[in-house]
This record gives C-alpha cells, sequence and structure tokens, in this order.
C-alpha cells in the first residue's frame, strides 16, 4: 500500500454533466475526507467519513454533491450537473482516528474542469 | 472559510540560505500541521505539532507553536532548490481529534538555484 490513490487525475467535462471520483484510502485507516482546493487558495473541507458513516458535511457541499463509502473502503464523490465553478482540485485524504493526533494523508488529487 | 493566513503569502531566497514561514489561525486547536505542496500535486505531511507542545524537529524543520499568540512558524534550514513549493498550515480544532483539517492560505516558497 503507497498511500491515498485518486482516479481519475484529470477530468474534463462539459457544464451540466455530472462526474464521479474514487479515492482508495491507506488501508488501515479508518476516516476519509474530501477537500476543494481552488487557484490559490487553501483547501476546503467537504466531508468526512468514519468507517461508512459520513459524520460531517460542509456548507459548501450543496446537494448537486454526493459522497459515498459503502464498505468503510473507497469512496465517491459525485458532482450533478456540474456548473464551471465546480472546476479545482478533489482531494482526499485519509487517517487512523484511535488517538488524536494522527497525520491526515493525501492523495495527488482529481483536477477538475468544466467548460 | 480558511481558518487563517500564512505569511508571508511568497518568499524567494537564495539556496542555502533559511526560510521562515508564519502561521496565524482563530480557534482553539488540538493540533497544528504543516504540508508541502508541489505546483498541481496533492500535499505531503511534513510535520505535526500538539497543542502542548512548543517546538518540534525533523532533519531541517524547525516548527514553533505559541496557542496565546495563535500562531506557529516553520523554519526550513539550508534551503535546497526542491524545497521550491506551496507550504500551508492546518489546525484541527475538532473536540475529539482528527475530524477536520482546516487550512491556511499558503506561502509560495522559491529557492533559487
Amino acid at each position: 500500500d503507497t498511500g491515498v490513490s485518486q482516479d481519475p487525475r484529470h477530468k474534463i467535462t462539459k457544464r451540466g454533466q455530472n462526474v464521479t471520483f474514487r479515492c482508495d484510502p491507506i488501508s488501515e485507516h479508518n476516516r476519509l475526507y474530501w477537500y476543494r482546493q481552488t487557484l490559490g487558495q487553501g483547501p476546503e473541507f467537504l466531508t468526512y467519513f468514519q468507517n461508512e458513516a459520513q459524520l460531517e458535511k460542509s456548507r459548501l457541499l450543496s446537494d448537486r454533491f454526493s459522497a459515498e463509502r459503502p464498505k468503510g473502503s473507497f469512496s465517491t464523490l459525485e458532482i450533478q450537473r456540474t456548473e464551471q465553478g465546480d472546476s479545482a482540485m478533489y482531494l482526499c485524504a485519509s487517517s487512523f482516528s484511535g488517538t488524536a493526533n494522527t497525520e491526515a494523508f493525501f492523495g495527488q488529487g482529481t483536477r477538475l474542469t468544466v467548460v | 472559510s480558511q481558518q487563517g493566513e500564512e505569511d508571508p503569502q511568497a518568499l524567494s531566497i537564495q539556496e542555502g540560505e533559511n526560510a521562515t514561514m508564519n502561521c496565524s489561525y482563530k480557534t482553539s486547536i488540538n493540533n497544528l500541521q504543516w504540508y508541502r505542496q508541489n505546483s498541481g500535486r496533492g500535499l505531503v505531511h511534513l510535520i505535526l505539532i500538539r497543542s502542548n507542545e512548543r517546538e518540534k524537529h525533523s532533519g531541517r524543520l524547525r516548527v514553533t507553536l505559541d496557542t496565546s499568540k495563535k500562531s506557529s512558524s516553520l523554519l526550513i534550514t539550508a534551503s535546497r532548490a526542491a524545497d521550491t513549493a506551496s507550504y500551508f498550515c492546518a489546525t484541527d480544532g475538532s473536540n475529539f481529534g482528527n475530524e477536520k483539517l482546516t487550512f491556511g492560505t499558503g506561502t509560495r516558497l522559491t529557492i533559487i538555484p
């Protein structure tokens, strides 16, 4: 296991189309996070899972966004009816919640461009 | 929304010099983490400092934390061209820890060979 894996790395889509991204966390990590990063800014929290339970969602996660982690392993983030404002880097991270102070490890991200 | 800010927003130094970046945040924290991001890539974890720690070292990195001032600094000694990247601080202010990170706006560091 070499780390958090995200697929695809790049996605170009037309406005109005649906897109789905996948994240495979580090295998022993029970927490999985999604962040969004726009150019020149730091990542912003979208949502996180502990095992298969989605425990928190940001206000940034509009009803066009849905995330799942059906078996507590990989996760998917779907954006329906994409808008140009959805263009960003979508980052996935994972961590182990056994102790309060452990690092979160990030994937390489999926860069979404909506044209 | 961003938790705080890094200062400076951009920094250019000669290779071999030391680079210092500062981070300020707004709320109480469990820990503060520093990450590096090369252009268009994911974030690489550098170091975590707990709220009850004041200083931590890792290789050429030195991190300080002042919870009374809600600030942290990252020092990179003997900089190398490969250190060119954006650096972000991130805070974990959750009640039970390890729930979500709130990032600053980042410092873009350029090392001039």
